[in-house]
């Protein structure tokens, strides 16, 4: 079975604080997508990685590949209420039609 | 441009009655995925729909659930004899090919409680 398991399930931060996430998996994926979700909305696409060790930034986010693209992880500098929400990470194998994803990290930042 | 649609947003039905979702996909995506989220929880693939290939419904939990897409566009996923265990938000995503751009585009589901 393939699972990617994410790292917190919860968090709760007050604003202004750093965190990071982790999606982890014994599995070699082609590519992975950070995904967030606003309640009553479906996920938004964040960014998608597909090269082992691949660094990309989106204001105060930063997403990372691992090397052997196993695994992956979300950091947040000085977090905002308005990064409220619930993080999923997402794998796809090469010629595979099936994507996974993770249970999600729900994070919550007081102001 | 417009995204993907669903509907209804919000349905309520009493066991063992049916029920039909649909899916109105982002206009020349090939491909359409139907998900369900279970509260707080992340979401577990149902089908998968790509062109005129056979649909992968290796995710569908039993054979009270069935999906079709017609024309390659709009799709229904039917639900029958509803269960309380099916109350669930059921998402729909679409994606414009399985190359190298898996990245896919969601509605805002479909909310269903079965009482």
């Amino acid at each position: 079975t393939q699972l990617l398991e994410q790292s917190p399930q919860f968090l709760s931060i007050q604003e202004g604080e750093n965190l990071t996430v982790y999606c982890n998996s014994s599995s070699v994926f082609s590519s992975l997508q950070w995904y967030r979700q606003e309640p009553g909305e479906g996920p938004v696409l964040l960014v998608t990685v597909v090269t082992g060790g691949e660094v990309k930034k989106l204001k105060r986010l930063t997403f990372q590949f691992g090397d052997a693209r196993k695994d992956s992880s979300l950091h947040i500098t000085a977090a905002q209420p308005g990064d409220t929400g619930l993080y999923l990470c997402a794998g796809d194998h090469t010629g595979g039609f099936k994507t996974i994803f993770g249970a999600g990290t729900r994070l919550f930042v007081k102001a | 441009g417009a995204g993907v649609s669903q509907s209804p947003s919000n349905k309520v039905t009493e066991k063992g009655k049916d029920v039909e979702l649909r899916c109105d996909p982002i206009s020349g995506h090939t491909a359409l995925y139907w998900y369900r989220q279970s509260l707080g929880q992340g979401l577990e693939f149902l089908i998968y729909f790509q062109g005129n290939s056979a649909p992968d419904k290796s995710g569908l939990p039993s054979d009270r659930f069935s999906a079709e897409r017609t024309g390659g566009s709009v799709s229904t996923l039917t639900i029958q004899r509803t269960q309380q265990e099916d109350s669930a938000v059921y998402l729909c995503a679409s994606s414009p090919d399985r190359g190298l751009n898996y990245e896919q585009y969601f509605g805002p589901g479909t909310r269903l409680t079965v009482t």
